[in-house]
Parts: C-alpha cells; structure tokens; sequence
C-alpha cells in the first residue's frame, strides 16, 4: 500500500513551458486534492475533486488544470510557467470529509 | 483574508517538557479542527483532530483543546521529545464546502536536549 505517490521529486522549469504534475492513490479514496506550499505559508489549495470526472477550483487556481479520469489519477497541468509558480505542490486524498493523507511533495522552480 | 491563524512561526521547548502550539480562526462556520506535523521534504501527516461538539481530544501525548467562544484551539504535547521537532499545521473544516480544509500557516517546534 503506497499511499499517495508524486511525480517528479523535483523539477526545474523555464518561463513558457509546461508540464505535468502527476498523483496517484492507491487507497480508493473519492476525494483529491493539490496544494501549494511557498515558504513560510500555509498550504494553499489549487484544484480538488470528489470523484471522477468531477473537479472544482480552490483558493489558487489561476494557471493551472486538472482531470480525474479515474479514482486513483488527479495530475497537475502547468500551462506557461511562472515564477510566481516556483513552489512546493502536495497532493492529498481523502476517504470522506476530514483526514487528508498527503504525497511527498513536487518541489518546483520556474527561472 | 488569513481565516486560520498561526501567531508563532517558531517556538523552543526543552525536552520533557510541555509544548503548547495555538490556533486562532474568524469563520464562525468551522466545526471540525485538525492538527498536522510536517517533517522537512516530506507531505503533512495527520495528528489529531476535533469536533466543535467537544472542548478536548487527548491521544496519547498529545491533546488538542477548543475554545469555541474564544474561536481558539491549541495542541499540547507532553512530554516533549526530540522527534516531535517538525512543523505543526492547523486546519479548519467548514459545515458547507465541507470537502475542503483551511490551513494555518504553520509553528515550527524545535525540542532542545
């Protein structure tokens, strides 16, 4: 049981480009979620979804996308990088309303 | 508008001791409370939560109290141990949107020898 497993560690973008931030569960849970983490603030959320094919915005959302073609996938879409985009990205999950259980983390720098 | 505060960014504590992390919120809304430990380079980790129907929740070392009057709550752990060192998040749980949680912006504790 893995949890919820992120992909890259790390990244270093250039303004303009784009990728893809990838999470995946392994525990079934219908609730899914980014956020992002700059430093000395609290985590800030993007995107979350309650199930498949059903996502909504967070308190961040500009720039970037989200699908969740299945249970366990909820990746990450950076379109035109930033460097107001250089951040700490988590992914979480959720079986119901309360306890998140978190990935490791993607840190990102855009230059 | 910062509805989940964190005063302290940081706070010692010599091992042994009673650590006191405090959590201050504005949404009248919140009823469910959770505390997170972040270690460096890795994800959040679930500590221990809180319904507003109650004013204390213990789990071994570590019991969280709420003051929904005060809209205040706070993490004490006792003993202190040095692995206790890492960053504690406060989260918040509204009724409606119920989905979503509101993170403070967290206390660094660091636990002295």
């Amino acid at each position: 049981n893995a949890g919820v497993t992120q992909t890259p560690k790390f990244r270093i973008l250039k303004i303009g480009q784009s990728m893809t931030l990838q999470c995946t569960q392994d525990m079934n849970h219908n609730y899914m979620y980014w956020y992002r983490q700059d430093p000395g603030m609290g985590l800030k959320l993007i995107y979350y979804s309650v199930g498949a094919g059903i996502t909504d915005k967070g308190e961040v959302p500009n720039g970037y996308n989200v699908s969740r073609s299945t249970t366990e996938d909820f990746p990450l879409r950076l379109e035109l990088a930033a460097p107001s985009q250089t951040s700490v990205y988590f992914c979480a999950s959720s079986p119901q309303r309360y306890e998140q259980y978190f990935g490791p983390g993607t840190r990102l720098t855009v230059t | 508008d910062q509805q989940v505060k964190q005063n302290s960014p940081s706070l010692s504590v010599q091992e042994g001791r009673i650590s006191i992390l405090n959590c201050d919120y504005t949404n009248s809304m919140f009823d469910y409370f959770l505390w997170y430990k972040k270690y460096p380079a890795e994800g959040p980790t679930f500590l221990i939560s809180i319904s507003s129907i109650k004013d204390k929740n213990e789990d071994g070392r570590f019991t969280v109290f709420l003051n929904k009057s005060a809209k205040h709550l706070s993490l004490h752990i006792v003993p202190s141990q040095p692995g206790d060192s890492a960053v504690y998040f406060c989260a918040a749980s509204a009724v409606l949107g119920n989905e979503k949680l509101t993170f403070g912006t967290g206390t660094r504790l660091t636990i002295i020898p």
